[in-house]
């Protein structure tokens, strides 16, 4: 089976503007998770979705959206980019219903905000 | 906020020995969680321990849980230089509606 796919995987943008970061899942997973990794923070949560419906969220302001498709793609959206956006974007599946188990990393986007 | 909290932040050992990574956490768990890390890439999970078990192997991995103590290790046996790469434990805890919360990891080197 292919693995999770990430597109793009690398992004410049500026201060202000808006970008949007896919991911696809391996074949039959459903639930999708996205994460935002930096040097000082950390890997951070952002959002889970299963099915269409988004299951969690993370402690990120309004401008961090996301949404899941019938084919189990999703997609983030950061609008209004600011310099602390800057980071290595990375989506994951998993079979289970729910993020406990064992989550499949994709190779992360790469967003740097000048 | 963090719920792992790795240590040490960084380990460089020789190719040949055994390294050891260790990960406290706050809140009760369901399960816990280590990933791999190489350079700027994505995650790769190497172990899952539940809970209600103490001890995990898989290959040259040992994962230790005590719940008592709320820590967990991992000690990866007979390093070797393609070991090098950023370790994570992520916890996924009891609260309804909560994901997996990674740690910020540590960084080993295994050098020739």
């Amino acid at each position: 089976k292919a693995g999770v796919t990430q597109t793009p995987r690398y992004l410049i943008k500026t201060r202000g503007q808006q970008v949007t970061l896919s991911c696809s899942p391996i074949s039959g997973h459903r639930s999708v998770s996205w994460y935002q990794q930096t040097p000082g923070q950390g890997l951070q949560f952002l959002f889970e979705y299963f099915s269409e419906t988004q299951r969690n969220k993370g402690n990120f302001p309004g401008r961090f959206s996301g949404r899941q498709f019938s084919n189990s793609r999703s997609e983030m959206n950061v609008s209004t980019l600011e310099l602390g956006d800057s980071a290595l974007y990375l989506c994951a599946s998993s079979l289970a219903e729910i993020s406990t188990d064992t989550q499949y990393f994709g190779p992360g986007t790469r967003l740097t905000v000048l | 906020s963090q719920q792992g909290e790795e240590d040490p932040q960084a380990l460089s050992i020789q190719e040949g020995e055994n390294a050891t990574m260790n990960c406290s956490y706050k809140t009760s768990i369901n399960n816990l969680q280590w990933y791999r890390q190489n350079s700027g890439r994505g995650l790769v999970h190497l172990i899952l321990i539940r809970s209600n078990e103490r001890e995990k192997h898989s290959g040259r991995l040992r994962v230790t849980l005590d719940t008592s103590k709320k820590s967990s290790s991992l000690l990866i046996t007979a390093s070797r230089a393609a070991d090098t790469a950023s370790y994570f434990c992520a916890t996924h805890t009891n609260q309804a509606g909560t994901a997996l919360i990674f740690g910020k990891g540590t960084t080993l080197s295994v050098s020739s």
